[in-house]
């Protein structure tokens, strides 16, 4: 079992572009979060994915969005991306919407 | 508002003594409390989880505390090991809502 896997692994981009990251969930699950996390500072919930929809949503601004593919697997994508966008981004999988998370190794975006 | 806050910000420890990691939390109702474990760049992983009914857990050296009617929570790392040195998160999900909230963390250090 693979694991949660997330891809890129780092990535840098200007300011203004856009940038989709992707990931794979643990064999079995059907459920993925986002989350982004700033240097010093603990994982701020995204949005969470289940059937493909999105099912929750933290407090993030539109040029976030996000999809589910039928096989789980799900993308993450920011427009207009901001400075303040350089996060470290993690995906969770689990089994069930509020089952316990396991967490990829992140995908670390810099915009410049 | 769900709040989770952590104590100290951050502690630094010779290898192979004790320490306890603190974590206050204000979400409610209360469903499960999880600490994780996050080296430098990477994703948390899950220690510990427990829910209204358990005050105790344990995973190898790491030992979880939940004091339910204080709303209280502490992680005991016994004989610390280099390897130790990490940020500790504690995570606290309410119930009916899949959105857990996440303290800030504690960075721990274990110097030899």
């Amino acid at each position: 079992d693979a694991g949660v896997t997330q891809s890129p692994t780092h990535l840098i981009k200007t300011r203004g572009q856009q940038v989709t990251l992707r990931c794979s969930p643990k064999s079995g699950h059907d459920t993925v979060s986002w989350y982004q996390q700033a240097l010093g500072q603990g994982p701020q919930f995204i949005f969470q994915y289940y059937e493909e929809e999105e099912r929750q949503r933290g407090n993030f601004p539109d040029r976030f969005s996000g999809h589910q593919f039928p096989n789980y697997s799900s993308e993450l994508n920011v427009n207009a991306l901001l400075l303040g966008d350089s996060a470290l981004y993690l995906c969770a999988s689990s089994l069930t919407p509020n089952t316990e998370a396991f967490f990829g190794q992140g995908t670390r975006l810099t915009v410049v | 508002k769900n709040q989770v806050e952590q104590s100290p910000q951050s502690l630094i420890i010779l290898e192979g003594k004790n320490c306890t990691l603190q974590c206050n939390y204000t979400v409610s109702p209360f469903s499960n409390l999880r600490w994780y474990k996050q080296d430098t760049g990477r994703g948390p992983v899950s220690l510990t989880i427990m829910t209204f009914s358990e005050n105790t857990k344990s995973n190898g050296r790491y030992t979880a505390t939940l004091d339910a009617d204080t709303k209280q929570s502490s992680l005991h790392i016994t004989a610390s090991q280099l390897s130790d040195s990490a940020s500790y998160i504690c995570v606290v999900s309410a119930g009916g809502s899949y959105i857990p909230t996440f303290g800030r963390g504690t960075s721990l250090i274990v110097h030899p």
